[in-house]
């Protein structure tokens, strides 16, 4: 079964520009996440949905960021405009509810999108 | 204050050595908790699962304390392959995931 995929792997942009991450999750899996990762703040979760639901958006930085998701098996994540501090990694993740059958509890990553904006 | 913090170390140590990572957390409704693993530009890979009666994988030891809202990672007879980042995970109510900052290890030949 595929893992979480992310794309674009690498970003390189200038301030201004819209920038658009996306997501597919694992199949079956009922919970989507979005964090960002900097070396100063570290793993901030930005949004989390259940069943294509947003449930906590309290983690968006400000009214530049939006995310999506339209259906199961997809999501994305949109900067617009960018700017400089927005450079960052970020990941998606996904998980199974233990409704689902996820027991363990395990949230599974996408390898994640690397986006620098000049 | 943070809704999870660690020491961010970094903690140098040589092969072989025991080293504990400690970790708060201030959501005393925080259902689950587990230990995960980031090697550098990687994604954050599940450790272990911690419960609250302590459990062990291997060398490694995790444990809980619910009233104090402490979780502890014992790593024992270290590894060079043991040297990564590791995080610290608190699910809350509403199955909300947070990570801690990480605790950076280097193991020393």
């Amino acid at each position: 079964d595929a893992g979480v995929i992310q794309s674009p792997r690498h970003e390189v942009t200038e301030m201004g520009q819209e920038v658009t991450l996306r997501c597919k999750p694992i199949s079956g899996h009922d919970y989507l996440f979005w964090y960002r990762q900097t070396m100063m703040r570290g793993l901030e979760l930005l949004i989390y949905f259940n069943n294509n639901v947003p449930i906590d958006d309290s983690g968006m930085p400000e009214d530049r960021f939006s995310a999506k998701m339209p259906n199961a098996s997809f999501s994305t994540l949109k900067i617009q405009p960018s700017e400089p501090r927005d450079s960052a990694v970020y990941f998606c993740a996904s998980i199974a509810s233990y409704q689902r059958g996820g027991g363990t509890g395990e949230l599974f990553f996408g390898e994640g999108s690397r986006l620098t904006v000049l | 204050r943070k809704e999870v913090e660690q020491d961010p170390g970094p903690f140098n140590v040589p092969e072989g050595a025991t080293v504990a990572f400690n970790c708060t957390y201030s959501n005393s409704a925080s259902q689950s908790f587990f230990w995960y693993r980031q090697d550098c530009r990687k994604e954050p890979k599940l450790l272990m699962s911690v419960y609250s009666s302590g459990n062990e994988d291997g060398r490694f030891t995790a444990q809980l304390n619910r009233a104090s809202q402490y979780i502890s990672l014992l790593i024992r007879d270290s590894k060079l392959s043991d040297s990564a980042t590791y995080l610290c995970v608190v699910k809350t109510s509403y199955d909300k995931v947070i990570f801690g900052p990480g605790t950076s290890l280097s193991v020393i030949p």
